[in-house]
This record gives structure tokens, sequence and C-alpha cells, in this order.
């Protein structure tokens, strides 16, 4: 049961440049998220999923995109990198809401020059 | 005012000395209280939760809420180098479909051997 994966753990873009930060969980779980943590300031919701093809903004979801076309599976996709969007991304996952715990995965590392 | 205030520290002790980390809050329909721990390069994870006021005790680690002052604690009695991470605080409003955790910004802890 490896909980949830991320790959790239590091990568850097050009200004402008795309890429695809992608996230897998096996642990069933329905709700999915995407945080970005930059230095000093906490966690931010980025998007989130509550199930296979429903998802919905966060609190920072500009310049950013995902889907959700499997229970397992949760990209983030970055169209036209800015150096604002350098950061650690973090997804997780859990059960359901309330009091579930989110599992979350090690972090992709991004910078963006 | 910010929704979750926390102090960032650093904060530096020996081992074995009794840790307390706090967070205050402004949103009284917080009901669902956490400590999240992240080791460095690492994603965060769960190390203790409560559900509104009241302490709650796990080995070393004690959880407090006081709903009163919207303030929580974590205390680390015989602090260990191994607790050398950073701390984040997280809450959430009662309600089963409710998916979204406020974090603090985390506070940093060495602990010196």
């Amino acid at each position: 049961n490896a909980g949830v994966t991320q790959t790239p753990k590091f990568r850097i873009l050009k200004i402008g440049q795309s890429m695809t930060l992608q996230c897998t969980q096996d642990m069933n779980h329905n709700y999915m998220y995407w945080y970005r943590q930059d230095p000093g300031m906490g966690l931010k919701l980025i998007y989130y999923s509550v199930g296979a093809g429903i998802t919905d903004k966060g609190e920072v979801p500009n310049g950013y995109n995902v889907s959700r076309s499997t229970t397992e599976d949760f990209p983030l996709r970055l169209e036209l990198a800015a150096p604002s969007q350098t950061s650690v991304y973090f997804c997780a996952s859990s059960y359901g809401a309330g009091v579930d715990t989110q599992y979350f995965g090690p972090g992709t590392r991004l910078t963006v020059l | 005012q910010k929704e979750v205030e926390q102090d960032p520290g650093p904060l530096s002790v020996p081992e074995g000395a009794i840790v307390s980390l706090n967070c205050t809050y402004s949103n009284s329909a917080f009901q669902y209280f956490m400590w999240y721990r992240q080791y460095s390069r690492k994603g965060p994870e769960l190390l203790m939760y409560t559900y509104s006021s009241g302490n709650k005790e796990d080995g070393r680690f004690t959880a407090q809420v006081d709903k009163s002052s919207k303030y929580i604690s974590l205390f680390i009695r015989d602090s260990q180098p191994s607790d050398s991470a950073t701390y984040l605080c997280a809450m959430k409003i009662s309600g089963g479909s409710n998916y979204k955790l406020t974090f603090g910004k985390g506070t940093l802890l060495t602990v010196n051997p």
C-alpha cells in the first residue's frame, strides 16, 4: 500500500512552459486535493475532487487545471508557467469529508525561471 | 484578521524539554482541530485531532482546545531530536460534507541533542 504518490519530485520550468503534476492514490479514497505550500505561508488549496468526474476550485485556482477520470488519479496541469507558481505542490486524499483524515503525498518542488 | 494565526518560530529547545506550540483562530464555527507534523522535504502527516473543547493525550503529545479563547495548543513532553519538524495546526468547521481545512503557517521546531 503506497498511499499517495506524486511525480516528479523536482522540476524546473521556463516561463510560459506547461507541465502536468501527477498524483495517484491506492487507498480507494473518494476525495482528492491539490495544495501549494509557499515558504512561511502554510498550505493553500488549489483544486479538489469528490469523485471521478467531479472537480471544483479551491482558494487559489488561477493558472491551474485538473481532471479526475479515475478514482486513483488526480493530475494538476500548469499552463503558461509563471514565477509566481514556484512552490511545493502537495496532493492529498481522504475517504470522505467531515473528520476523515487527509493523507498527503511527498510533494513536487517546482521552480519557474 | 487572519482566520488562523500561528507563530512561525523557529523554536529551538534542548532534548528533554517540554514544548508548547500554539494557534489562535477567529472563526467560531471551527469544531475540528488538528495538528500535522511535517519533516523537512516531506508531506504533512496527521499527528492528532480533537473535536470541540478539551484535551487529548497520545503518548508524549497532548492537544488542548479552548474554544472560549479561540486558542489551541500542542504540548510535547520529553522532546526528542526526532521531534524536529514543522508543526502545522489545521481546523475545520463541522458538517459531514465539509472538506475544507484551514491551516496555520506552521512552527519550525528543532530539538537539540
